[in-house]
């Protein structure tokens, strides 16, 4: 069980916005800056979002996330086919004294 | 452009050492501002964290598994490497190399492709 809760899968359909969320503890998301990673089947984990919300160069500003207490959460808008992939949180936690991931969510383009 | 490539051997016997290495290019290892991990995902299952150090040495290691992993640098071959000792079916995983910034460590900018590793006789 992570540290990290995120719901197991998402859906869209094309052009629609969807959110994907995490759930943690004053330990990281609480006290930390949230990262998201999009990991497609055969290849590396991409890293999405950083340091909460700022995106590293070429990731399109369709995706977009937010931090609120123990909670985050990853919006993708104008949602496209090559957006279906699997989607992590990650978190430096404080107790642990470790990364931790959420256990990611699975994103089904309809 | 940094690449991160892993290497070793594909299949371990049970409870037998794991050992891959991590060779670093376009960049080097001992930049005072990352870390370098190890990443793991298991068939059919999500990212797991094993550890990871600086180029000084210093290390620190998922707690499930830190009786188990020893992480190693070595500057002068840009390498940095894992070693996961008493392996059994449940390490069968494809691991990752990856560089973190040092000021957030969850932040994983570059990744190796991978290399699926099998635990069996």
């Amino acid at each position: 069980q992570s540290v990290l809760t995120q719901p197991p899968s998402a859906s869209g359909t094309p052009g629609q916005r969807v959110t994907i969320s995490c759930s943690g503890s004053s330990s990281n998301i609480g006290s930390n800056a949230v990262n998201w990673y999009q990991h497609l089947p055969g290849t590396a984990p991409k890293l999405l979002i950083y340091s909460n919300n700022q995106r590293p160069s070429g990731v399109p500003d369709r995706f977009s996330a937010s931090k609120s207490g123990t909670s985050a959460s990853l919006a993708i808008s104008g949602l496209q086919s090559e957006d279906e992939a699997d989607y992590y949180c990650a978190e430096w936690d404080d107790s642990l004294n470790g990364v931790v991931f959420g256990g990611g969510t699975k994103l089904t383009v309809l | 452009q940094l690449q991160l490539q892993e290497s070793g051997p594909r299949l371990v016997k049970p409870s037998e050492t794991l050992s891959l290495t991590c060779t670093v290019s376009g960049g080097s290892i001992t930049s005072s501002s990352y870390y370098w991990g190890w990443i793991r995902q298991p068939p059919g299952k999500g990212l797991e964290w094993i550890g990871s150090m600086y180029y000084s040495g210093s290390t620190y290691y998922n707690p499930s598994l830190k009786s188990r992993v020893t992480i190693s640098v070595d500057t002068s071959k840009n390498q940095f490497s894992l070693r996961l000792s008493s392996v059994t079916a449940a390490d069968t995983a494809v691991y990752y190399c990856a560089r973190q910034y040092y000021y957030d460590p969850s932040g994983l900018e570059y990744w190796g492709q991978g290399t699926l590793v099998t635990v069996s006789s």
